[in-house]
């Protein structure tokens, strides 16, 4: 079935450093995918997005590119703050499913 | 603040009761989903209301289930109440009925079963 496959945290990285976090999905179809943000005691908010293969979607300093050949949308920050600390989700949707299927979730701790 | 707003923000109770959840969707939204957020299940979409009538539905249990009303603000009750149904149970909107549109989280209700 269709899944998002993202990595396991807790990150844990010091300010201004490169942040990578892994996304890869598996769905028939075309998916639109998107990443959300959720900050401590807050619900989640979007992120980036992007809806067709070779998007890159950015928002904040973050961005993500679709790549179809390997079915992957790996989030990307160059310098990160403090304020970045929060739990990534990675998320795809397929309009036929009328559903947004989210990931586990990376918890990003940023160190000063 | 995402402009959709869910009541009550805690709710402590006990087993074998039952609970109702409320949801306002932002203005002029027409779509409702509900979702799960526990820690070893991650976030778990349950169902989706669109000007409402039930869209799609998830992994809601039987004992759960929703419902909108026409002023679009939606309920979740949650009855026979277990131990597991502890968890963070998040409202989102959106203005269409397809999930390309983007989703506006509420800022949760987080229900602790005793």
């Amino acid at each position: 079935g269709d899944s998002v496959t993202q990595m396991e945290g807790p990150v844990t990285l010091s300010e201004e450093a490169f942040l990578t976090i892994n996304c890869t999905y598996t769905a028939t179809g075309y998916p639109s995918l998107f990443w959300y943000v959720q900050y401590p005691g807050e619900g989640l908010q979007l992120l980036l997005k992007a809806t067709k293969a070779d998007d890159k979607g950015s928002n904040k300093g973050f961005e993500a590119t679709y790549r179809k050949e390997t079915t992957s949308f790996h989030l990307e920050k160059g310098s990160v703050q403090v304020s970045d600390s929060a739990v990534y989700f990675c998320a795809l949707s397929l309009p036929r499913d009328d559903k947004i299927i989210f990931g586990k979730g990376t918890r990003l701790h940023i160190l000063p | 603040d995402s402009g959709v707003t869910q009541t009550p923000k805690h709710l402590i109770t006990a087993t074998g009761q039952r609970v109702t959840l409320r949801c306002s969707p932002r203005s002029g939204d027409l779509s409702v989903y509900w979702y799960q957020q526990s820690l070893d299940q991650g976030l778990q979409f349950l169902i989706q209301y669109y000007n409402g009538e039930e869209r799609a539905k998830g992994n809601i249990l039987e004992r759960f289930s929703a419902q909108q009303f026409p002023d679009l603000h939606s309920e979740l009750n949650l009855s026979s109440l277990e131990l597991g149904d502890s968890a963070l149970y998040f409202c989102a909107s959106s203005a269409g009925a397809l999930e390309s549109y983007e989703q506006y989280f509420g800022p949760g209700t987080r229900l602790t079963v005793t």
